[in-house]
């Protein structure tokens, strides 16, 4: 059963704390992306990875580290510096067949991050 | 600056009617137009996508029509069912280097009365 899976589904966490995202895929991608969604403004995109161990950031990376150490894995740590970490945060991945080709990015089922 | 501008923000229909999405663009470098679903709580999934060649795709009830001459493209859902009650995220994607990027709409929260 191949898919992207995210844990934790709700995760609360104190003012000041770090706390890591986790993001699993078996689909073979080499792709994998983390964005955040708040209403009405849409999906922004946090990190983004087209291989292992290499990533840039997206369009609003402060306050967020990543890494990928394994094709599978990309978890994600929203710091203590992230000044509104409270949102919906979605992990996708897709194919990357080159810049010919259609690229479907395929999602998980979101982890919702509440900061107490 | 929004690359791709998505509108309405919210979209109330009878259940029988027709759902109208729309979408522009600047960036003529835009090569593939994915739309993408969400239900509340989930992650997006691919509903349907066309590349700027064609006028118009249609899978089942649900029809993208895409001008190009305009920069525009739209997602019709015919005969609508409270089922579609979803977020309709608009995107569009260019190449970015050796692979591509992908750039999105701010969505639209669609809701069918039964």
């Amino acid at each position: 059963d191949g898919g992207i899976t995210q844990s934790p589904k709700y995760l609360f966490r104190k003012e000041g704390q770090n706390v890591t995202l986790s993001c699993e895929q078996n689909l073979n991608h080499d792709a994998m992306y983390w964005y955040r969604q708040d209403p009405g403004q849409g999906l922004r995109l946090i990190y983004y990875s087209q291989i292992v161990n290499d990533f840039q950031k997206g369009d609003i990376a402060e306050g967020y580290s990543v890494s990928r150490e394994k094709k599978e894995s990309f978890p994600l740590t929203v710091t203590s510096a992230q000044k509104n970490p409270t949102a919906f945060y979605l992990c996708a991945s897709s194919i990357q067949a080159g810049r010919d080709a259609p690229d479907t990015q395929y999602f998980g089922p979101g982890t919702r991050l509440t900061v107490l | 600056q929004q690359q791709v501008k998505q509108s309405p923000q919210s979209l109330i229909v009878q259940k029988g009617g027709i759902s109208i999405i729309n979408c522009a663009y600047e960036n003529t470098a835009f090569d593939y137009f994915p739309w993408y679903q969400q239900f509340p709580g989930k992650g997006p999934a691919l509903l349907i996508a066309i590349r700027p060649d064609v006028s118009e795709k249609k899978e089942g009830r649900f029809t993208i029509s895409f001008n190009k001459s305009a920069k525009q493209f739209s997602l019709h859902i015919m005969d609508s069912q409270p089922g579609d009650s979803a977020t309709y995220f608009c995107a569009a994607s260019e190449r970015a280097g050796n692979n591509r990027k992908l750039i999105w709409g701010l969505g639209t929260s669609l809701a069918v009365n039964p």
